[in-house]
């Protein structure tokens, strides 16, 4: 089992609608998280980091699930400039909090 | 956030060249920085961890004498590629590590697109 798996997608959706990315990671010990937004040939950017009670930046909304291992990405009223590829990464102390990052779930979003 | 600049974003050369990478933290001190490499539609590879003053920690398959890292600043960590073949053709991007509310966050440069003929 990998150690940070996402689905790659691709997520369709309309302009307007919402959805939501699982990423789900196999080191029980892992404390931080972070959702990134890669652009077609552009470096990652940190979109947001994810705390255990869960967080909001606008639009967007960042989950922890300890008890099932996973983490959420959820993206109200969908834009078309949100089109890219979410990446996830989770680190932990023991492994000096190198984060190690999933695949990337690519949306397209359309008008 | 933080600003991390890459140098140079584009290179082309000739098979057994080599190519020197540039990563600068441009307004915090990183005592460890990363290079990944990126295939197409494949997902960010660590290729080693940087420590200032110190020899990089390679990934496993990684061969240190061909992507030689050197990080003699807080600020700035370079990648060089020795003997450049074409298989080396790659998106290579570097990352600096900051410390921020509690938890390590990464921030990550341009990138640099290697094509090697």
């Amino acid at each position: 089992r990998k150690e940070v798996e996402q689905d790659p997608g691709p997520f369709n959706v309309p302009e307007g609608a919402t959805v939501a990315f699982n990423c789900t990671y196999s080191n029980s010990a892992s404390q931080s998280f972070f959702w990134y937004r890669q652009d077609c040939r552009k470096e990652p950017k940190l979109l947001m980091s994810v705390y255990s009670s869960g967080n909001e930046d606008g639009r967007f909304t960042a989950q922890l699930n300890r008890a099932s291992q996973y983490i959420s990405l959820l993206i109200r009223d969908s834009k078309l400039s949100d089109s890219a590829t979410y990446l996830c990464a989770v680190s932990s102390s023991g492994g000096s909090y190198i984060p190690t990052f999933g695949r990337g779930t690519s949306l397209i979003v359309h008008p | 956030g933080a600003v991390v600049s890459q140098h140079p974003s584009r290179v082309i050369c000739k098979s057994g060249t080599s190519v020197k990478i540039e990563c600068r933290s441009l307004d915090f001190q990183a005592t460890t920085m990363f290079w990944y490499r990126q295939f197409p539609k494949q997902s960010l590879m660590l290729m080693a961890t940087s420590n200032e003053g110190s020899k990089a920690t390679y990934e496993q398959g990684v061969e240190k004498d061909k992507f030689l890292i050197n990080h003699a600043s807080l600020t700035l960590s370079t990648l060089t590629v020795t003997s450049a073949h074409p298989e080396d053709s790659s998106f290579y991007i570097c990352s600096a590590r900051k410390l921020a509310g509690g938890s390590y966050e990464q921030y990550f440069g341009p990138g640099t697109r290697l094509t090697v003929t």
